[in-house]
């Protein structure tokens, strides 16, 4: 089984909320990844945990705050965010971070910042 | 810097009429190269992992190959169903060696 799954599917937040997505993999992969995806763009990466610790940060605003509370699970937490940061969020896993492994995807939050 | 270029942007074939997509990269060091394919609004569905040139993979009317400078994706008798984007992404020996660089995409339309 390759699958990641993700909730909620949408997601339509104020920009004074606080809201959380999920991400929860069970094929016993270390490595664990946050992507952001605009409209007709390729994703672009966010953060990596590896062994439930953050290994990259992606110059990315601290309004988007990462959590991996165990190895299958990965949180992004939303707050304060601005009408810019609309767009489909993914999350991916992979056996581990430094070798050739292939990353899964998992179906992705389309998040709506009003 | 690590460069991954894929053309066409979009492709429109008729079904059943074979075509290749392509997929030319730049990169330090290739660890591994790979395919996915997107339909909208979804995640990346995996496809292919190639190593090293001269490496082929096949899966249903898919076929990916690899040379030391590009990839291609070549699409046999291609059915409506095999519509969507296309993503080419490479992993690079360096450094960070865990980022994927990945290409643009291509929008393939296959018309019944």
């Amino acid at each position: 089984d390759t699958e990641v799954t993700q909730t909620p599917k949408h997601l339509v937040m104020g920009m004074t909320n606080k809201k959380s997505l999920k991400c929860e993999q069970h094929m016993g992969h270390r490595a664990m990844y946050w992507y952001k995806q605009k409209a007709k763009k390729p994703p672009e990466l966010m953060f990596v945990y590896s062994y439930e610790k953050l290994s990259i940060n992606e110059s990315v605003p601290s309004r988007f705050s990462p959590e991996c509370p165990n190895s299958s699970l990965l949180n992004l937490h939303l707050h304060a965010l601005q009408p810019e940061d609309s767009a489909l969020y993914l999350c991916a896993s992979s056996h581990r971070r430094d070798s050739p492994y292939e990353q899964y995807f998992g179906p992705g939050t389309r998040l709506t910042v009003t | 810097e690590d460069q991954v270029t894929q053309s066409p942007e979009a492709l429109r074939l008729q079904e059943g009429e074979s075509s290749s997509l392509n997929c030319s990269y730049t990169v330090s060091g290739l660890r591994g190269l790979f395919w996915y394919r997107q339909d909208p609004g979804k995640g990346p569905e995996f496809l292919f992992t190639l190593y090293s040139a001269g490496e082929e993979k096949e899966k249903e009317r898919l076929k990916a190959t690899l040379t030391k400078k590009e990839s291609f994706l070549h699409i046999t008798a291609p059915k409506p169903e095999d519509s969507a984007t296309y993503l080419c992404a490479v992993q690079a020996v360096k450094g960070g060696s865990e980022k994927l660089v990945f290409g643009k995409g291509t929008k393939l339309t296959v018309n019944p």
